[in-house]
């Protein structure tokens, strides 16, 4: 039981145009979400918390602009990188909250070109 | 706020020996604690948590954890190292139960050596 389901596993984009991550929770109902950042070699830092029906609640220093998030069902979460550049190439992952603890979707690989 | 220290960047051990990776804690109040594993490429595969519940906590692949409150620390062990436990080890801290984000240690990679 618990399991995420993140696409797509990685993504190749211009620089300029937007991605659309998605995050999805395949047998059970997150109300929270989770989307994290994992640069090379290094953590993973929360970039921001998604609750269903509500705005996403961003970390000091992430641009909520940049990074869209939107959560309208229980099962589903998006993550939409706006206007990438090459900074923006990275690691990303999401997480939602269930009775087992936090489940980790299996990452998405963006490189911004 | 919480925060989370994992001592030592890399670790290498011999296959079949003891594997100890340390993390300490950092908290206002008592906290959750979780052990991750990643491979490459992939995302996090839960070991163990601590949810205040018996303070020697048992995962999977024979891990184990100690949650120790006097020295804020909460190391993992496995008895006999595999090769197949080469990876990246995150250690990890919430204070919110499921409500708020984890805050994750560096890392410590997890070399292996036959």
């Amino acid at each position: 039981g618990a399991v995420v389901s993140q696409h797509p596993s990685w993504v190749i984009c211009k620089s300029g145009t937007s991605v659309k991550i998605e995050c999805r929770s395949l047998d059970f109902q997150a109300t929270t979400m989770f989307w994290y950042r994992q640069f090379p070699k290094q953590s993973l830092m929360l970039m921001a918390t998604s609750n269903e029906g509500s705005k996403a609640t961003y970390e000091q220093g992430v641009e909520k602009d940049k990074f869209l998030i939107n959560h309208a069902s229980l099962t589903l979460s998006t993550l939409t990188v706006t206007s990438a550049h090459p900074e923006d190439s990275s690691f990303y992952i999401c997480s939602a909250s269930s009775g087992l603890g936090y489940t980790f979707g299996s990452g998405t690989r963006l490189t911004v070109v | 706020a919480q925060s989370v220290t994992q001592l030592g960047s890399h670790v290498s051990v011999s296959e079949g020996a003891l594997v100890l990776l340390r993390c300490n804690y950092s908290s206002s109040v008592p906290p959750y604690l979780f052990w991750y594993v990643q491979y490459p490429n992939q995302g996090l595969q839960l070991l163990l948590k601590y949810t205040s519940a018996a303070t020697l906590v048992k995962g999977i692949n024979g891990f184990e954890a100690e949650f120790k409150k006097s020295e804020t620390s909460f190391h993992l062990t496995k008895p006999s190292a595999h090769m197949s436990d080469a990876a990246e080890y995150f250690c990890a801290v919430t204070l919110g139960g499921g409500a708020d984000g984890l805050t994750f240690g560096k890392g410590t990679h997890l070399i292996i050596q036959p």
